[in-house]
């Protein structure tokens, strides 16, 4: 079994503050997404990550996967109120259509 | 559109007793996923099923069971409820893509359940 952990497990911040969350892992994955849940909903996908340093931009928001794919970061440039939610990572190991999800970094982002 | 959802939004169960939770997607999606949402653990994994007649044993399957007669419902039956089993339940569908896992899962809006 894998050991995931997703760090800071929570954070809280001011509008237009920068920020950064983790997923590290000891394990190497054969890709990794990123979700984003709101309170009272279901996870929905911000990105997927497949090749070692590979680095993709959603507005403001920037990913990265790790060079040997154990570890990846997500990036939020000046971030605003509707950036809070639970943001969860999951790996996936030899392309299992299952996925394993981290305990996730809630983030609360103040006006 | 094609959505996914569930049934019922809110249950309050006794120990004991059999509960099942829907799970219906129009994606037309081979794929469905049962997890339960606890603080401090995340989304855990229950059952998964990979098309009609599979069903498979995710990492916390203990006093759950699902079945796929068709491609469109996954139910999720606790076979007697305990407290334990006081969470949010999420369900989620996937398609398989020609890129090898790289699948976006559409979860539902969750049921949340309390057993008392």
């Amino acid at each position: 079994t894998q050991l995931l952990e997703q760090s800071p497990q929570f954070l809280s911040i001011q509008e237009g503050e920068n920020l950064t969350v983790y997923c590290n892992s000891s394990s190497v994955f054969s890709s990794l997404q990123w979700y984003r849940q709101e309170p009272g909903e279901g996870p929905v996908l911000l990105v997927t990550v497949v090749t070692g340093g590979e680095v993709k931009k959603l507005k403001r928001l920037t990913f990265q996967f790790g060079d040997a794919r154990k570890d990846s970061s997500l990036h939020i440039t000046a971030a605003q109120p509707g950036d809070t939610g639970l943001y969860l990572c999951a790996p996936r190991v030899d392309s299992a259509r299952q996925l394993t999800f981290g305990s996730g970094t809630q983030l609360t982002v103040l006006p | 559109d094609a959505e996914i959802t569930q049934s019922p939004r809110h249950k309050i169960t006794e120990t004991g007793r059999q509960v099942t939770l829907a799970c219906h997607q129009t994606w037309n999606h081979n794929n469905m996923f049962w997890y339960r949402q606890d603080l401090g653990h995340g989304l855990r994994l229950i059952h998964y099923s990979y098309g009609v007649h599979d069903t498979n044993k995710g990492e916390v399957s203990d006093g759950y069971s699902v079945s796929r007669s068709n491609t469109e419902d996954l139910p999720l039956t606790l076979e007697s409820a305990a407290s334990s089993q006081t969470s949010v339940y999420f369900c989620a569908s996937s398609g398989t893509s020609g890129s090898a896992g790289t699948d976006t899962q559409y979860f539902g809006p969750g049921t949340r359940l309390t057993v008392l």
